[in-house]
């Protein structure tokens, strides 16, 4: 079955720097790739997802890259700011099947 | 609309007893999935139900079991209640039967066992 691993586990940056959060799958069939922020005590919520006929994806701030040749994809948030500090979760998803997701980054946003 | 529906939020049960949790997802969405999530552990998948039928299962004991009805709600159940069982416990229901377009979880109903 599909594994997924994400690295690193935690991350802190200074407010205003950028942040790369990269994961990489098994199943070479996973063609669906979303990224999920949870804040402390919320629930997770998707905030950006790419598609495996895609390369890039990008919305406002954050991006999303993705290698199916290499297996591997890549959260990128620019100009970081305080209220981005939560764990953020990356995910596979082969049609069909369930989502099958990474054990999550920690990022920690200093001022 | 309405978001996802998970009752009740938060229980507190003792070791040996069952417990059953209720998931309302968004209408018009007919796959539920549930994850266990702890803190070591990250988020592990139990099982997606679509269409009333068990469609996916994750590696957990038999001592959870799930089921979805025709107006996609789902229950899951744990019976024979362990200390390991306190966790959160997420359902994310999806509008098409891939899960395309991503999940959208509920907040969780948050089981202790004592």
């Amino acid at each position: 079955g599909e594994n997924v691993e994400q690295h690193p586990s935690t991350l802190s940056v200074q407010e205003g720097d950028s942040a790369v959060i990269k994961c990489t799958y098994s199943d070479s069939a996973s063609n669906y790739f979303p990224w999920y922020k949870q804040e402390l005590g919320k629930r997770p919520q998707l905030i950006i997802d790419i598609r495996s006929n895609v390369g890039e994806k990008k919305d406002q701030r954050i991006a999303v890259t993705l290698n199916k040749t290499a297996k591997h994809f890549s959260l990128h948030i620019t100009e970081t700011q305080p209220e981005d500090s939560a764990v953020y979760f990356c995910a596979a998803m082969t049609y069909g099947q369930n989502f099958v997701f990474g054990p999550g980054t920690r990022l920690s946003v200093l001022p | 609309k309405a978001g996802v529906t998970q009752t009740p939020r938060y229980l507190i049960k003792t070791r040996g007893q069952q417990v059953t949790l209720s998931c309302s997802p968004i209408s018009g969405h007919r796959s539920v999935s549930w994850y266990q999530q702890t803190p070591g552990q990250g988020l592990q998948f139990l099982f997606e139900y679509f269409s009333e039928t068990q469609r996916n299962k994750g590696n957990f004991p038999g001592r959870f079991s799930g089921r979805q009805f025709s107006n996609s709600r789902s229950e899951m159940n744990v019976s024979t209640l362990e200390l390991g069982d306190s966790a959160l416990y997420l359902c994310a229901s999806s509008s098409g039967g891939t899960g395309d377009g991503g999940y959208t979880f509920g907040s969780g109903t948050r089981l202790t066992v004592v």
